[in-house]
């Protein structure tokens, strides 16, 4: 299968505090895990992104970790700021010619002041 | 700054009726994607191309058909559209393939009466 299952799909947290975003993929040849952010009226945009040889990776305040053995890789925004409020994507993918970037179904990040 | 373009911003038609979208990036990538995003906002593949060639085709409803004249254009229409095609279609480009960052155009949003 190529399904990637994303929870939870609202999430409401209080400024400073962290927001964590969960996902799992089913195909086990998938070897690249992007998010993207697309706020209110916007297109998505990438945020930060793994491959399979790392097992965490930081940018800031985003964290990102994968569990190959387990399929799942992860989103933590710490010290959230109203400004990250917006729609977030897990996705994946895996090498070859006919390979193609496979979405979530997306969480809705609401930080409030 | 817009790197993909993606006309019309916006179209309204009717049951039956054709219609047309067009997507050129100026990012000299190799691949390029059309997308859909319903109400619920879920990203989904409907086709992509790489240097003109056809290598994605989902299980899309045979009224959808992509055109690409070169590698920086790749077109969409619809033979007589559906209600339950109103949404927004995204286009995107990458450098090489799904496993580099796609750039989305502004998308095209389809209302369908």
């Amino acid at each position: 299968g190529e399904q990637v299952e994303q929870l939870p799909s609202i999430l409401r947290v209080q400024e400073g505090s962290s927001a964590s975003i969960n996902c799992s993929y089913e195909d086990s040849a998938s070897n690249y895990f992007p998010w993207y952010k697309q706020e209110p009226g916007e297109n998505p945009k990438l945020i930060i992104d793994i491959r399979s040889n790392m097992e965490r990776k930081q940018i800031q305040e985003l964290i990102v970790l994968l569990d190959k053995k387990a399929k799942r890789f992860s989103l933590h925004i710490t010290d959230t700021q109203p400004g990250d409020s917006a729609m977030y994507f897990c996705a994946a993918s895996h090498q070859g010619g006919s390979a193609k970037l496979i979405f979530g179904e997306g969480t809705k990040l609401t930080v409030s002041s | 700054e817009t790197a993909v373009f993606q006309t019309p911003n916006y179209h309204v038609t009717q049951v039956g009726n054709e219609v047309s979208f067009n997507c050129k990036q100026t990012l000299g990538h190799d691949t390029m994607y059309w997308y859909k995003q319903d109400s619920k906002k879920l990203l989904k593949i409907m086709f992509s191309y790489n240097n003109k060639q056809l290598i994605v085709n989902e299980t899309v409803p045979r009224r959808f058909s992509p055109q690409s004249s070169d590698k920086a254009h790749l077109n969409l229409r619809i033979k007589s559209v559906e209600p339950e095609d109103s949404a927004v279609y995204l286009c995107a480009s990458s450098l090489q393939g799904p496993q580099n960052t796609l750039y989305f155009g502004a998308g095209t949003r389809l209302s369908v009466l």
